[in-house]
Parts: C-alpha cells; sequence; structure tokens
C-alpha cells in the first residue's frame, strides 16, 4: 500500500540555518510527491512537487529531489527565515487518482 | 477568485447531533476532497468525488456522508456525532487529470468540536 514517513518535530532552528526534513514513502507503481506547508491559522498549499524519479522541485528557496532508490524526498532549505515557521508535509499522490497520502507533518520553528 | 471556501470556522457539538461542513470552490475543479486532521496523524482522506454525481470513500468514511450536485458545492454530513470526530477538516479540489500529480488547493479548515 501507499504510506510516507516523516521525521517527527517539532524542529528549531536559528535564523539562517540549514533545514533538511526528512521523508521517505512506500507505493505502488510511480506516484508524485509533494510537499505541502501549512502557516498558522490557515489551510494547506503547495510548496513543491516531483512527478518522476530524478526530478528537482524548488520553491521559495526549498528544493526537494525524487530519489526512487532511497524511495525518498527530503526537503531542504540553505537558509531560513522567521517567516518559514510553519508545518511542512510530505505527501504521495497514488497513480490513477488525486487523493493524497500524507506524512505526520513536522513543525519548524525559526527564532531570530 | 476565493479558491475553496469552507464554513462555519468553528463549531461546537453536543454527542449525537448532526450537521453539514460546507465546501464551496470557484475554479470549476473536477475533483474534491475532504480531509480531516488529527494531532500527529497527518491528514487522512474521508471521501472524495471525481465529479457532479459521484463520490466514493477513503481512508476514514465512518460516520461521515457527502453528496456531490453540482461541481462548486461538496458538504460533509455528520450524522450522529461523536467525540472520536472531533478535528480539523479540510477540504481539496484539484483538475482532475487522475494521474496523480495534480495540485491540490485546500480551504481554511473547520475546527470541530465534539462534546
Amino acid at each position: 500500500g501507499n504510506s510516507v514517513t516523516q521525521m517527527e518535530g517539532p524542529v528549531t532552528l536559528s535564523e539562517e540555518a540549514f533545514l533538511t526534513i526528512n521523508c521517505t514513502y512506500t507505493a505502488t507503481g510511480y506516484p508524485s510527491l509533494f510537499w505541502y506547508v501549512q502557516y498558522p491559522g490557515e489551510g494547506l498549499q503547495l510548496l513543491l512537487k516531483a512527478t518522476k524519479a530524478d526530478d528537482k522541485g524548488s520553491n521559495k528557496g526549498f528544493e526537494a529531489t525524487y530519489r526512487k532508490e532511497t524511495t525518498s524526498f527530503h526537503l531542504e532549505k540553505g537558509s531560513v527565515q522567521v517567516s518559514d515557521s510553519a508545518v511542512y508535509f510530505c505527501a504521495l499522490g497514488s497513480t490513477g487518482a488525486n487523493n493524497l497520502f500524507f506524512g505526520t507533518g513536522t513543525r519548524l520553528t525559526v527564532i531570530p | 477568485n476565493a479558491g475553496v471556501t469552507q464554513t462555519p470556522k468553528f463549531q461546537v457539538l453536543k454527542t449525537g447531533q448532526s450537521m453539514t461542513l460546507q465546501c464551496a470552490q470557484d475554479m470549476n475543479h473536477e475533483y474534491m476532497s475532504w480531509y480531516r486532521q488529527d494531532p500527529g496523524m497527518g491528514l487522512r482522506l474521508i471521501h472524495y468525488s471525481v465529479g457532479a454525481g459521484i463520490t466514493d470513500q477513503g481512508e476514514v468514511p465512518n460516520g461521515y456522508n457527502v453528496s456531490r450536485s453540482t461541481t462548486e458545492d461538496f458538504p460533509l454530513r455528520l450524522l450522529s456525532a461523536a467525540p472520536s470526530q472531533t478535528s480539523v477538516y479540510f477540504c481539496a479540489s484539484s483538475y482532475s487529470m487522475g494521474l496523480g500529480t495534480d495540485t491540490q488547493y485546500f480551504g481554511p479548515g473547520t475546527r470541530l468540536t465534539v462534546l
């Protein structure tokens, strides 16, 4: 079946620190992979995605590479800002449907 | 465009009461879905619809009903509320290419407490 395992938080970093949030997946077929972000009091919004192996998704300084050999889609950012404080969800989109399978979410707090 | 809208924003129910959570989108998306978000569990799919008149169950459908009479609206009904249904509910929509690659657009959520 489909599942996503995500690094548990919370994660607290100082401004300008390097961020990595680990995500691994189990899936049948060839899934698409997503990172969604949830800012306080809001719904989720797409941060980036990759639809096939070796694709790199990027947005707002965040990057993630779809690694089929390690079944991973780790999120990285070279220099975090206070405004990046949010909950980050890794998700898998199953082939042939639009349903998403989510990880448990990782809360990131960036302190000045 | 308003995107995906949800009402109410907050709701408190007593055990056994029924209610409907409203969801609407103005993007002409075929695909709509309901998720619940619980601490430590991420989001789990309750029901989804690939078009007007078509609905199907997700991972956690028990205790919930849906219908899709129009493209725009996808209400979620709680038939007899239970404390286990205390959660934050998100509605989402997307174009439906059926490839699993489409971006989902989420509403702001409804926080439901069942006493």
